[in-house]
């Protein structure tokens, strides 16, 4: 099964740039890797997905190196409301179904 | 477009009370179906989930159970609510086939057990 483990918090300042890490060592081959945004009492919503090498939008980029057993959320110049806590996601497959598995998120605190 | 609903936002119930929470998808047919729950400070807990009519698979022993009576409907239910039972209840959908596309969320049912 693939697991996720990211750090449980982070703290950075209004226009510095944040980078979070999650490692999923047993990603399976069809698998893609996606981050996902949570404000308190809202439901996560997707922020970007990637199979391998580098995918940007217009909110974050995110960096995935060739063995696929991490990946880096990159937000750049970060504000107040990027506070936030961020998953990151990696699909299991079971019985032809993909589930969701969502680790612990990291709680990013933005200061002023 | 696709678009989830679930109802209530909030909820307050006494210990012993019966539970219903619903979602409903539109825009979409044969989603994958997913409950959630977050304790106050936790994580995502996958609690049922659900790739068809009348299927439902469950990660979590406990006193919750989930149907799902039609396509885009699926409901959480309790018989008789513990205070453990209490958190923040996410509805989730996906396109059945491979985790190369994103999951939904609704906007979540806070349910407080008294």
């Amino acid at each position: 099964l693939a697991k996720t483990t990211q750090p449980i918090s982070m703290d950075s300042y209004e226009g510095q740039e944040v980078n979070i890490t999650c490692s999923h060592n047993n990603i399976a081959t069809n698998d893609y890797i996606t981050w996902y945004q949570q404000f308190p009492s809202q439901g996560p919503r997707f922020i970007i997905q990637g199979y391998k090498t580098k995918v940007t939008n217009e909110v974050a980029s995110l960096f995935i190196p060739a063995d696929r057993k991490s990946s880096t959320l990159s937000l750049p110049r970060v504000s107040l409301s990027d506070t936030a806590v961020y998953y990151c996601l990696v699909g299991e497959s079971t019985g032809g179904s993909y589930i969701p598995t969502f680790g612990r998120g990291t709680s990013l605190i933005v200061h002023p | 477009s696709q678009t989830i609903h679930q109802w209530p936002a909030t909820l307050v119930q006494p210990v012993g009370s019966p539970l219903s929470l619903e979602c409903t998808v539109e825009g979409t047919s044969n989603p994958n179906l997913y409950w959630y729950r977050q304790a106050a400070g936790r994580g995502l807990q996958l609690l049922f989930y659900s790739v068809g009519i009348g299927q439902i698979s469950s990660e979590v022993p406990q006193n919750l159970s989930a149907s799902r009576p039609q396509d885009r409907q699926f409901i959480l239910s309790s018989k008789k609510l513990l205070l453990s039972d209490s958190g923040f209840y996410l509805c989730a959908w996906s396109v059945p086939w491979g985790s190369n596309y994103g999951y939904t969320f609704g906007s979540g049912t806070r349910l407080t057990v008294v």
